[in-house]
């Protein structure tokens, strides 16, 4: 069973480009969550889907965009990147609000 | 989500049991204590939660005081491979109209010494 899996592991990008977080879960959880750590802190929200067509923003949503097309997707797109986003982004699923939540391995994202 | 106090940082011997302290005085009734850990370059892992009765599984116990203002976690024989930073969370799963998620604070970096 795979769980959480974030593409890429890591990721350098100039000022301005754009890409795209890929997260897919295997175990049919209707809440989807997207984090970014900056170093010595903790997660912080950026968006979140509590199921297919159906997102919404966190505490920080700023720069970043999201769509939740199947179950399973729940890709995080980065347009005109900022060095203020450069972190590592972690991807999470849980079946329900409040209930266990399973996390990826992580995205170390760097933008010069 | 109310707010909780955890120490930066706590050291013990490896073999022996640990105790995570967490305080969290504006807790509401319906706030599940939840912790997760983060062992380095991994992203966060579910280790434990309850209500009001002290809980039990295979990787920690927690220990929830009578009112409900701090909780402990228990590791009853810790391992090199605990040394993580821990988080003590509120979570209320009624809060209709707020944002969903959890709601990281710096948490405890426990030290495991050989």
């Amino acid at each position: 069973n795979a769980g959480v899996t974030q593409t890429p592991k890591f990721r350098i990008l100039k000022i301005g480009q754009s890409m795209t977080l890929q997260c897919a879960q295997d175990m049919n959880h209707n809440y989807m969550y997207w984090y970014r750590q900056d170093p010595g802190m903790g997660l912080k929200l950026i968006y979140y889907s509590v199921g297919a067509g159906i997102t919404d923003k966190g505490e920080v949503p700023n720069g970043y965009n999201v769509s939740r097309s199947t179950t399973e997707d729940f890709p995080l797109r980065l347009e005109l990147a900022a060095p203020s986003q450069t972190s590592v982004y972690f991807c999470a699923s849980s079946y329900a609000r409040g209930t266990e939540a399973f996390f990826g391995q992580g995205t170390r994202l760097t933008v010069v | 989500d109310a707010k909780t106090t955890q120490p930066n940082s706590m050291e013990s011997n490896e073999e022996e049991p640990v105790h995570l302290p967490c305080n969290h005085s504006t807790i509401s009734g319906t706030d599940y204590i939840h912790w997760y850990r983060q062992l380095p370059s991994q992203g966060p892992e579910y280790v434990i939660h309850g209500l009001t009765s002290n809980v039990n599984n295979r990787m920690a116990s927690l220990a929830i005081a009578e009112d409900r203002k701090s909780s402990t976690l228990i590791l009853h024989r810790a391992t090199l491979r605990d040394a993580a930073v821990y988080y003590c969370i509120l979570r209320d799963l009624y809060s209709g109209g707020g944002a969903d998620g959890l709601t990281f604070g710096k948490g405890t970096h426990l030290i495991i010494q050989p």
